[in-house]
């Protein structure tokens, strides 16, 4: 069965303070691709990054970080010193190599950035 | 202001009426994506098309029917709706195949 979980429902943190949004994700396939999107209030869903399972790079993009570990099948974003705007759900999303479903989300972390 | 255009933003519409949603990208990308959103959930895949062909039906009512006319439209066709299918209902567009999926902003529909 293909499965994203995102623990954490909601997470409140004051400006400034680093923030890290767990995921973990269950597959068989030893093909796929893990993904971050962010939906503001405003409704669309942005896209953040992608990562195949064969890359257990870290990635760096500005104030945003992803540490991706096959070994706990996780895929946890960290945002250092939070800012107002980082306010959004977060998704993060497996796209298996099998089966016909080609994003399973997970339920969503709600972050509230605090001035 | 995002790739994908969906029309309108809002609708508010009776349960006997007959409306559509709109969908468009110039992008490029070959497969287009349907969404169904309630509060507080994650999305949920509704169609998707490949090509231009109809590759994924997730069991959907068939009040709701899907059109793809060209490689850059992609339309929902509404009729009789109930008032839990009142969403925000997304359309995306991609490459296939494990390509990211770029959003538009939504519909927000109401049927009352």
């Amino acid at each position: 069965a293909q499965k994203v979980t995102q623990a954490q429902t909601e997470i409140s943190v004051v400006e400034k303070e680093d923030v890290t949004l767990d995921c973990v994700y269950e597959t068989r396939d030893t093909t796929y691709y893990l993904f971050w999107y962010k939906q503001p209030p405003s409704g669309e869903l942005v896209f953040l990054i992608r990562r195949n399972s064969f890359d257990e790079q870290n990635e760096i993009s500005g104030r945003y970080s992803w540490n991706f570990q096959k070994s706990t099948s996780s895929f946890n974003f960290t945002i250092t010193a939070s800012q107002v705007v980082d306010s959004a759900v977060y998704f993060c999303a497996l796209s298996p190599d099998s089966g016909n479903t080609p994003l399973v989300f997970g339920k969503g972390t709600r972050l509230s950035v605090i001035a | 202001d995002t790739e994908v255009t969906q029309t309108p933003k809002h609708l508010v519409m009776g349960m006997t009426n007959k409306k559509s949603l709109k969908c468009e990208q110039h992008m490029g990308h070959r497969a287009m994506y349907w969404y169904k959103q309630k509060a507080k959930k994650p999305p949920e895949l509704m169609f998707v098309y490949s090509y231009e062909k109809l590759s994924i039906n997730e069991s959907v009512p068939s009040r709701f029917s899907p059109e793809c006319p060209n490689s850059s439209l992609l339309n929902l066709h509404l009729h009789a709706l109930q008032p839990e299918d009142s969403a925000l209902y997304l359309c995306a567009s991609s490459h296939p195949r494990h390509q990211p999926q770029h959003f538009g902003d939504g519909t927000r529909l109401s049927i009352l």
